[in-house]
């Protein structure tokens, strides 16, 4: 059973260009979770998101950030415009409905220049 | 207001030793799940042990075994006959009933040959 996928694992963007992000939850798992960790800090909750539905997106920054869980497909992290204070890790975790666990891929790490 | 602390920011053992590293919630959900994840410098975030809310005895993985004093709003991870491969960064995480998770801002741990 594979893991929680992430891709790219490295994201290199222009600023005011576009960067999107994507996550493959494992199979059978239908929540999704964002979270964004800058360079020596924790780890900060962004969007929750079921199939078609985000049920809680009360960390994502009102402009410029979205994202998506599509029936089918992996879910996206989309930044539009990104700034230099963008730069940071991007993580994704699934899990089972509401589940004792979250299981983490191995991030995306994207730089703006 | 923050929900997670931990006030470590880093912490040395000498191999073998065992360590407790610090962690304080707040919430006043009456329902809700503690957490440890270990992030090596590969960046991964791995699920270390989980602790619910209403669990009577304490959560133990393995050499991890979780500290929960429920009173005192602490959850502190114990790790007993440390390993040079422990060093890395640790954060606690709590699970609310909504089910958002928040994370500490870690602590890293070097363990001393």
């Amino acid at each position: 059973n594979a893991g929680v996928m992430q891709n790219p694992r490295h994201l290199v963007r222009r600023r005011g260009q576009e960067a999107r992000l994507r996550c493959s939850p494992m199979k059978g798992h239908s929540h999704v979770y964002w979270y964004r960790q800058l360079p020596e800090e924790g780890l900060k909750f962004m969007v929750y998101l079921q199939k078609e539905n985000i049920i809680d997106e009360s960390g994502m920054p009102k402009e410029r950030f979205s994202a998506e869980f599509p029936k089918e497909g992996p879910s996206i992290l989309r930044i539009q415009q990104v700034v230099r204070g963008d730069s940071a890790a991007y993580f994704c975790a699934s899990s089972p409905r509401q589940s004792n666990e979250q299981f983490f891929g191995p991030g995306t790490r994207l730089t703006v220049l | 207001a923050q929900k997670i602390t931990q006030t470590q920011p880093g912490m040395f053992v000498q191999e073998k030793e065992a360590v407790t590293l610090d962690c304080t919630y707040d919430t006043s959900d009456p329902s809700y799940g503690l957490f440890w994840y270990k992030q090596p410098s590969s960046g991964e975030m791995i699920f270390l042990i989980y602790q619910g809310s209403y669990d009577q005895q304490n959560a133990t993985e393995g050499r991890y075994s979780l500290n929960f004093q429920k009173a005192r709003k602490s959850a502190n991870l114990v790790i007993s006959a440390s390993q040079l491969g422990d060093s890395a960064m640790y954060f606690c995480a709590m699970r609310n009933t909504g089910n958002q998770f928040y994370f500490g801002t870690g602590t890293s741990l070097t363990v001393i040959p």
